[in-house]
């Protein structure tokens, strides 16, 4: 399909394993972004790109996450030394990103669930 | 501190009825305001943006509304149908962010048929 994909949609793993989760924007979008939802609350920003550059990264919550998109089109989400608090669906979104533009309608992902035991 | 908040956080109607979702804001210098739908285990859909300067935007059944001065967005849903029936979020972005929206918790809907 033509829409935002991510990889995998399930993750377990071991507290204080090395995760990655991938996501695949739509194609020609400049702009992606990673939220991260917990149950029951809305998604939290963490991170936006604006081509292969992070233009905020102001909500990761520590330096054990990290987010590459090395040629301004696939992004990945790394996280070191998971703990149990980062059990969350980590979603993804890409919009055209305009240059100026604060309005770009945000095309979402499915989301990736991962479950830190 | 700029938070969203949504109330009623679960809401069940029968089909036909005509409902409101509540959305408040703190801080009234919003760019602009965005209505999601979400269904299990999918990542979210965008329903209505409304700019800072508009009062309402309205698709098919939907009619958003809002009020800067007061903090305040609602979401009329007419005619409600089991197909209605998901999370809906509210989403603000503030003039001082970048492109970070900030979202309320949602309100979790079911339309009984």
């Amino acid at each position: 399909g033509a829409g935002v994909s991510q990889t995998p949609s399930n993750k377990v793993t071991e507290k204080g394993k090395y995760v990655e989760l991938r996501c695949d924007p739509i194609s020609g979008h400049t702009a992606l972004y990673w939220y991260r939802q917990s149950l029951g609350q809305g998604p939290e920003f963490l991170i936006y790109f604006q081509g292969t550059g992070a233009a905020d990264d102001s909500g990761l919550p520590n330096d054990r996450f990290f987010a590459v998109r090395p040629e301004g089109s696939v992004s990945t989400l790394k996280i070191q030394r998971t703990e149990r608090g980062d059990s969350a669906v980590y979603l993804c979104a890409s919009s055209l990103g305009l240059a100026g533009s604060k309005t770009d309608t945000q095309y979402f992902g499915p989301g990736t669930r991962l479950t830190v035991l | 501190k700029q938070e969203v908040t949504q109330i009623p956080a679960a809401l069940s109607v029968p089909e036909g009825e005509n409902l409101v979702l509540n959305c408040s804001f703190t801080d009234s210098a919003i760019y602009n305001l965005q209505w999601f739908r979400q269904d299990p285990g999918k990542g979210l859909t965008s329903l209505l943006l409304i700019q800072s300067s508009q009062r309402e935007q309205t698709s098919g059944r939907l009619n958003a509304s809002l009020d800067k001065s007061s903090g305040r967005s609602t979401l009329y849903i007419a005619a409600s149908q089991p197909g209605d029936s998901a999370t809906y979020l509210c989403a603000v972005l503030w003039v001082y962010n970048n492109n970070d929206m900030r979202f309320g918790a949602g309100t979790r809907l079911t339309v009984k048929p």
